[in-house]
């Protein structure tokens, strides 16, 4: 059975850090990950998809890596900005299903 | 604009009542999804609809009974309302079935008093 962790499952920084959010799944198995982005009351905003043969997608200032042996991937966030606060959570399509698993989220706070 | 839209945003309702929420997306996708998120954020998946083909129903209690008249509507019917029933849901397609990148919707938060 698939399960996804995300560490950790809060962060606080100052404005202009560059910082990483990780992700573990345990079934490496997989169709590929998205990274979504939840603010407080609102919807989930895909930000990067990676399939299961890639090692990386990029858009702007984020990052997201991918290493299925592992079972890991990362979000890198450089220069960040208050307006990146947010939930984040990483979903893994797991193979030979419709379904995505849901990481339980890491909840980001870049302070101004 | 292209979208995956839920109506109602809100819904305040008492035990027992009997409640509906409708999704509809523009986007030409194949496969529209309910999802459950409890107070924790954690999001869980309910149901699956394919070509208005039932393709995934998790243990979920016989009350909730999803609808797909087309390939572009998923809707959620509710029946006999209880507390625990309490969430956000989140209505969500994808192209071609499978997990091809979601897009979502912007939520229905179910308040049962």
């Amino acid at each position: 059975k698939q399960e996804v962790t995300q560490i950790p499952a809060a962060l606080s920084v100052p404005e202009g850090e560059n910082l990483v959010l990780n992700c573990s799944f345990t079934d490496s198995a997989i169709y590929n990950l998205q990274w979504f982005r939840q603010d407080p009351g609102k919807g989930l905003t895909s930000l990067l998809l990676i399939q299961s043969s890639q090692r990386e997608q990029t858009s702007g200032r984020l990052n997201a890596s991918l290493d299925k042996s592992s079972g890991r991937s990362t979000l890198y966030i450089a220069a960040s900005q208050p307006g990146d606060s947010a939930t984040y959570l990483c979903a893994v399509g797991a193979s030979g299903t419709y379904k995505y698993i849901f990481g339980t989220g890491t909840r980001l706070k870049v302070l101004a | 604009d292209t979208a995956v839209s839920q109506t109602p945003k809100y819904l305040v309702t008492q035990m027992g009542n009997d409640k509906s929420i409708k999704c509809e997306q523009n986007l030409g996708h194949d496969t529209m999804y309910w999802y459950k998120q409890d107070s924790k954020k954690f999001l869980k998946i309910m149901f699956s609809y394919n070509n208005k083909e039932l393709i995934i129903n998790e243990t979920v209690p016989n009350r909730f009974s999803p609808k797909s008249p087309d390939k572009a509507h998923l809707n959620l019917h509710i029946n006999s309302l209880e507390l625990g029933d309490s969430a956000v849901y989140f209505c969500a397609s994808s192209p071609r079935g499978g997990p091809n990148g979601y897009t979502f919707g912007s939520g229905t938060r179910l308040t049962v008093v």
